[in-house]
């Protein structure tokens, strides 16, 4: 069990470009979950998928972020028009089942950086 | 919405000095409590969970414990070692059917030799 893997870990982009990040959650895991990790603000839920389908996407920024899970076995973060206040770690995590207490599995997370 | 609050930003200890850590949380369903450590580098891992059921949680010669009336969980540790250094995470199962987990802002430990 290689755990969720991350690509890239790290990753530095120009103010205006796209970035894209990657998630293979653990295999099995029908819950898939992204977080936003920085000094100022902590860890921040982004959104959650279950099933492949997109339950809850209520710490999404609105505007140029958009997650997708097209099969179980790997999720995309993309940010559109990166900004300098998008540098931060980008946490991806699975569960079994998404449920209470369920423990939830971390990657080692895409640093972003935005120059 | 579900809030838990972490106060302790840092916390400067020697090897097998007594560790406690506080948070308290806001949630109107009944709480699960998570405590998660992270270390440099890695996503953070679960180290343990506190349930209204089981009331308290062991593991690594970690406990935690919560208390209902004053809607606060404790994390300790008789003896820290210099190896338990890392962040530790508060945090509450949130969302219907607790799948959303909202962490605390973090306590660095420091442990020195």
């Amino acid at each position: 069990n290689a755990g969720v893997i991350q690509t890239p870990r790290h990753k530095v982009t120009g103010k205006g470009q796209e970035a894209t990040l990657w998630c293979e959650p653990i295999s099995g895991h029908s819950a898939v979950f992204w977080y936003r990790q920085t000094i100022v603000q902590g860890l921040e839920f982004l959104t959650y998928f279950r099933n492949q389908a997109p339950i809850d996407d209520s710490g999404m920024p609105k505007e140029r972020f958009s997650a997708q899970m097209p099969n179980q076995s790997h999720s995309t973060l993309k940010i559109q028009s990166t900004q300098p206040q998008d540098s931060a770690v980008y946490l991806c995590a699975s569960s079994l089942e998404g449920g209470r207490g369920t423990e939830v599995f971390f990657g080692k997370g895409t640093r972003l950086t935005v120059v | 919405g579900d809030s838990v609050t972490q106060k302790q930003g840092q916390v400067t200890l020697s090897e097998d000095d007594f560790l406690f850590i506080n948070c308290t949380y806001s949630t109107t369903t009944y709480p699960t409590l998570l405590w998660y450590v992270q270390y440099p580098g890695q996503g953070p891992q679960l180290l343990l969970k506190v349930t209204t059921a089981n009331n308290k949680g062991i593991s690594r010669g970690f406990e935690a414990t919560y208390d209902k009336g004053t809607t606060s969980f404790h994390l300790q540790k008789a003896s820290v070692q210099e190896s338990d250094s890392a962040v530790y995470f508060c945090a509450l199962g949130s969302g219907t059917g607790g799948y959303k987990v909202v962490f605390g802002s973090g306590t660095r430990l420091l442990v020195s030799p």
